[in-house]
């Protein structure tokens, strides 16, 4: 079944731990997403990629980082857990194509806390 | 840049009411709208989406959206809310290279 998935799903850590957020898409989407959400809050879009070994920067600043090495695995690395990093991050992907507007298919999320 | 803001953080309506969430975009283009729901603990979800062919959209679950320029408006309605409609619904606008931009979300809450 195509799909979109996030592990884990929660996550609690401590203080300056490195992590990693995996998301893998099984759709064949070229472009791949990561967006981070705290609670009640609007998505705000922190890294893009349009395809293998493609990475850019979003819109909200963001101290990790991520790696797009397969085309169906986009994962997010934070080097140094900290208390502000605390919130939710999805994962989206989309289909390249030329129409704007393609939808993008968002995984559940994972839940961060940093105590 | 294009941007979308929605009208209230919270609304709440009766199970059988009417249900109306209020978007309005601001976009120097022609813009491409979506409305997505989350549920609890759970990812977004596309309800339907604006991509400059009919101004009113109809999407999953009974709802709809009305396009309209002059009011640069995008307000997502059902006709009678049902129990399980409760939820946060984001308004969207494409930026640049299919780049989505939220608005705040409205969490919906529907009484019995």
């Amino acid at each position: 079944e195509a799909d979109i998935y996030q592990t884990p799903r929660y996550l609690v850590i401590g203080t300056g731990k490195k992590i990693t957020l995996e998301c893998s898409q099984t759709m064949g989407h070229d472009k791949m997403y990561w967006y981070q959400q705290d609670p009640g809050m609007e998505l705000h879009l922190i890294h893009y990629s349009y395809g293998v070994n493609s990475t850019e920067k979003g819109d909200l600043s963001s101290e990790s980082t991520v790696s797009r090495i397969r085309t169906e695995h986009f994962p997010l690395t934070l080097e140094s857990a900290r208390p502000s990093h605390t919130s939710q991050y999805l994962c989206a992907s989309s289909e390249w194509g030329d129409t704007v507007g393609n939808e993008q298919f968002f995984g559940p999320g994972t839940r961060l806390t940093v105590l | 840049a294009q941007s979308v803001t929605q009208l209230g953080s919270h609304v709440s309506v009766s199970e059988g009411a009417l249900v109306l969430l209020r978007c309005n975009y601001s976009s120097s283009v022609p813009p491409y709208l979506f409305w997505y729901v989350q549920y609890p603990n759970q990812g977004l979800q596309l309800l339907l989406k604006y991509t400059s062919a009919a101004t009113l959209v109809k999407g999953i679950n009974g709802f709809e959206a009305e396009f309209k320029k002059s009011e640069t408006s995008f307000h997502l309605t059902k006709p009678s809310a049902h129990m399980s409609d409760a939820a946060e619904y984001f308004c969207a606008i494409i930026q640049g290279a299919q780049k989505l931009v939220f608005g705040q979300g409205t969490r919906l809450t529907i009484n019995p």
